[in-house]
C-alpha cells in the first residue's frame, strides 16, 4: 500500500499565486486531513473531510479550500498565497474519526 | 473546545536514562489520547494511543503512557533512552472531527 501520499514535497510561491497540495489514499478512509507546522506550534487543523462531498473547517481555516470530490482525493488549495502561508503541510487520513491517524510524508512550502 | 499542552519544549537525556515527556490535556468529554513521533524531514508516526480501554497503553520502540484522568495527563515514558529516540515527539487529543496537537517537545539523546 502506498499510504497516504502528498505532492509536491516543495514548493516555492510568489506572493499572490495560487496552487493546490494534492492528497491521494489508497486506504479507502473516508476521514482525510490538512495540518500545517510551523515552529513552536504543533500542528493545527486547517480543514477535514468526513467522506466525499462534506467538508468543514479547522483551526486555521483562512487562506484555504478543499473539496472531497472521491474518497481518494483531498486537495488543498491556495487561492492567493501569503507569506504568512509559508508552512509544512500534512495530509492525515484515517478509518474514522476516532482511529489512528496515518500523515503523508509533508509539503515544505515557502511563499515569497 | 479540547487542548494539549506538552511541558518542555526540550528535553535532554543521557543513553539509558528514563524519558519522561509531559502532556496535559483538557477535554469536556472522555477524550481519545495519542502520542506521535517525528524524525527529521520525516511525516508523523503513531507511537500509542489511549481509546477508554486500559489506562497504562504500550507502545511501540519501547514507549509507553499512562492517562490519569484526575490529573488531565497522557505522559510518555520510556525506562531507557536509545540514540534512535531522539526525535520530535507530538501528544494529541481526539474527539468528535477535531484532533489538536501540542506544540511538540524534542528530545535529545546523550551518549
Amino acid at each position: 500500500n502506498a499510504g497516504v501520499t502528498q505532492t509536491p514535497k516543495f514548493q516555492v510561491l510568489k506572493t499572490g499565486q495560487s496552487m493546490t497540495l494534492q492528497c491521494a489514499q489508497d486506504m479507502n478512509h473516508e476521514y482525510m486531513s490538512w495540518y500545517r507546522q510551523d515552529p513552536g506550534m504543533g500542528l493545527r487543523l486547517i480543514h477535514y473531510s468526513v467522506g466525499a462531498g462534506i467538508t468543514d473547517q479547522g483551526e486555521v481555516p483562512n487562506g484555504y479550500n478543499v473539496s472531497r470530490s472521491t474518497t481518494e482525493d483531498f486537495p488543498l488549495r491556495l487561492l492567493s498565497a501569503a507569506p504568512s502561508q509559508t508552512s509544512v503541510y500534512f495530509c492525515a487520513s484515517s478509518y474514522s474519526t476516532r482511529q489512528l491517524a496515518f500523515f503523508g510524508q509533508g509539503t515544505r512550502l515557502t511563499v515569497v | 473546545a479540547q487542548s494539549v499542552t506538552q511541558l518542555g519544549s526540550h528535553v535532554s537525556v543521557s543513553e539509558g536514562a528514563l524519558v519522561l515527556l509531559r502532556c496535559n490535556y483538557s477535554s469536556s468529554v472522555p477524550p481519545y489520547l495519542f502520542w506521535y513521533v517525528q524524525y527529521p524531514n520525516q511525516g508523523l508516526q503513531l507511537l500509542l494511543k489511549y481509546t477508554s480501554a486500559a489506562t497504562l497503553v504500550k507502545g511501540i520502540n519501547g514507549f509507553e503512557a499512562e492517562f490519569k484522568k484526575s490529573e488531565t495527563s497522557f505522559h510518555l515514558t520510556k525506562p531507557s533512552a536509545h540514540m534512535s529516540d531522539a526525535a520530535e515527539y507530538f501528544c494529541a487529543v481526539r474527539n468528535n472531527n477535531d484532533m489538536r496537537f501540542g506544540a511538540g517537545t524534542r528530545l535529545t539523546v546523550k551518549p
